[in-house]
């Protein structure tokens, strides 16, 4: 069984500041590595999948990096509406497993 | 445009059974893997269920196995989560959830239903 343990839980900070979050996993999970943002009340958005490109739509603030077991997200200059929680997941052949999340709030 | 549209959650007795449903459309239905994606109040995500495009592939997180049956009906553009021996546990908002052909993961959602199981 693949874990994925999210660092910080919760990260505050200041509109306008860089965010790293950070997702490792418990074996190698290659580049198979995927980021998702979720705000409340809404279904989660896909932001980052195969460790490092962007979804459809997403802004070149947003970057993720890594591979192998250890994963970063990077969100640089936050805007008010990047405040929310936010979700790596691994998707395997058979199976999928998320991260435990990161509160990324306003300082 | 990608629409997902859930139904199906209610307030189910402990040990009773209830089907989910997701109304696919905007793309082609048998062509794509689907997921069930749960999450309970005020917690993470977890994963539930994936079905092959064609059906005949299905995989399931260990505490659902032999609970819940994951199945769709290309022919309606519909996915299906049939759950029994419901437990407190249970209780979540249930997401389907659409692989992207690039992306190979969860790149469309639906907006979810919420399914509690309380006595």
């Amino acid at each position: 069984e693949i874990v994925l343990t999210q660092a910080p839980g919760t990260l505050s900070l200041s509109a306008g500041e860089r965010a790293t979050l950070s997702c490792r996993a418990s074996q190698s999970v290659s580049s198979s590595l995927a980021w998702f943002q979720q705000k409340p009340g809404q279904a989660p958005r896909l932001l980052i999948y195969a460790a490092s490109s962007r979804a459809t739509g997403i802004p070149d603030r947003f970057s993720g990096s890594g591979s192998g077991t250890d994963f970063t997200l990077t969100i640089t200059r936050l805007e008010p509406e990047d405040f929310a929680v936010y979700y790596c997941q691994y998707y395997g052949p058979t199976l999928n497993t998320f991260g435990q999340g990161t509160k990324l709030e306003i300082k | 445009e990608v629409h997902l549209l859930e139904s199906g959650g209610d307030l189910v007795q402990p040990g009773g059974s209830l089907r989910l449903s997701c109304a696919a459309s905007g793309f082609t239905f048998s062509t794509y893997p689907m997921s069930w994606v749960r999450q309970a109040p005020g917690k993470g995500l977890e994963w539930v269920s994936a079905i092959s495009g064609s059906g005949d592939i299905t995989y399931y997180t260990d505490s659902v196995k032999g609970r819940f049956t994951i199945f769709r009906d290309n022919s309606k553009s519909t996915l299906y989560l049939q759950m029994s021996s419901l437990r407190a546990e249970d209780t979540a908002t249930y997401y389907c959830a659409k692989d992207g052909s690039i992306e190979k993961t969860f790149a469309s959602w639906g907006q979810g239903t919420l399914v509690t199981v309380s006595s």
